[in-house]
């Protein structure tokens, strides 16, 4: 049973640059969230996907943008890197499909992250 | 921005005795879960405890949820070295926050064999 896969693990990019990170979430799981973990900081919520779509945002300004793949596999892009852009990207998958009440009580699963450095 | 504080931000202890995490937060959650972190690696789900809930037990880990005062306690007891790691809350809204969560800064535990 594949848990939670992230590519690549590390990513050395220039500012102004452009990235694309992918992520494939654990079997059975339909619902894809990104997070982005500064060096010594929690995750913060960046957004979350589910059919296809941007079901959720966090504060996190437009150069942010996603896509989820009919197969339920995600990427997340960033135009126009930013020194402070540099953190660890995580990604969580869930099932959402037929957990009844929209309540949030299922745990997310979280892949490795991929490691973006901008110099 | 973070939902709230955890406390403390890092705790040293020896192998055998038990760890106990706070976790304080801002807002009306729907669940609080906990999460753990080793170096460089993903978060590793722990536990869920939901907002009617006030104790949960997992093996060695027990929550507590104090919804009146905002706040949620991890204890591990009889910690072991592989035990050292990040330890992080995260709070769940639910209804259109669904999925989303809201972690605190973490704490970062040292178990020495």
């Amino acid at each position: 049973d594949a848990g939670v896969t992230q590519s690549p693990t590390h990513l050395i990019k220039t500012r102004g640059q452009q990235v694309t990170l992918r992520c494939s979430p654990k079997s059975g799981h339909d619902t894809v969230s990104w997070y982005q973990q500064a060096l010594g900081q929690g995750p913060q919520f960046i957004f979350q996907y589910y059919e296809e779509e941007e079901r959720q945002r966090g504060n996190f300004p437009d150069r942010f943008s996603g896509h989820q793949f009919p197969n339920y596999s995600s990427e997340l892009n960033v135009n126009a890197l930013l020194l402070g852009d540099s953190a660890l990207y995580l990604c969580a998958s869930t099932l959402r499909s037929g957990t009844g009440n929209m309540g949030s009580n299922q745990p997310q699963h979280f892949g490795d992250g991929t490691r973006l450095s901008i110099l | 921005s973070q939902q709230g504080e955890e406390d403390p931000q890092a705790l040293s202890i020896q192998e055998g005795e038990n760890a106990t995490m706070n976790c304080s937060y801002k807002t009306s959650i729907n669940n609080l879960q906990w999460y753990r972190q080793n170096s460089g690696r993903g978060l590793v789900h722990l536990i869920l405890i939901r907002s009617n809930e006030r104790e949960k037990h997992s093996g060695r880990l027990r929550v507590t949820l104090d919804t009146s005062k905002k706040s949620s306690s991890l204890l591990i007891t009889a910690s072991r070295a592989a035990d050292t790691a990040s330890y992080f809350c995260a709070t769940a809204a639910g209804g259109t926050s669904y999925g989303k969560l809201t972690f605190g800064q973490g704490t970062i535990l040292t178990v020495h064999p």
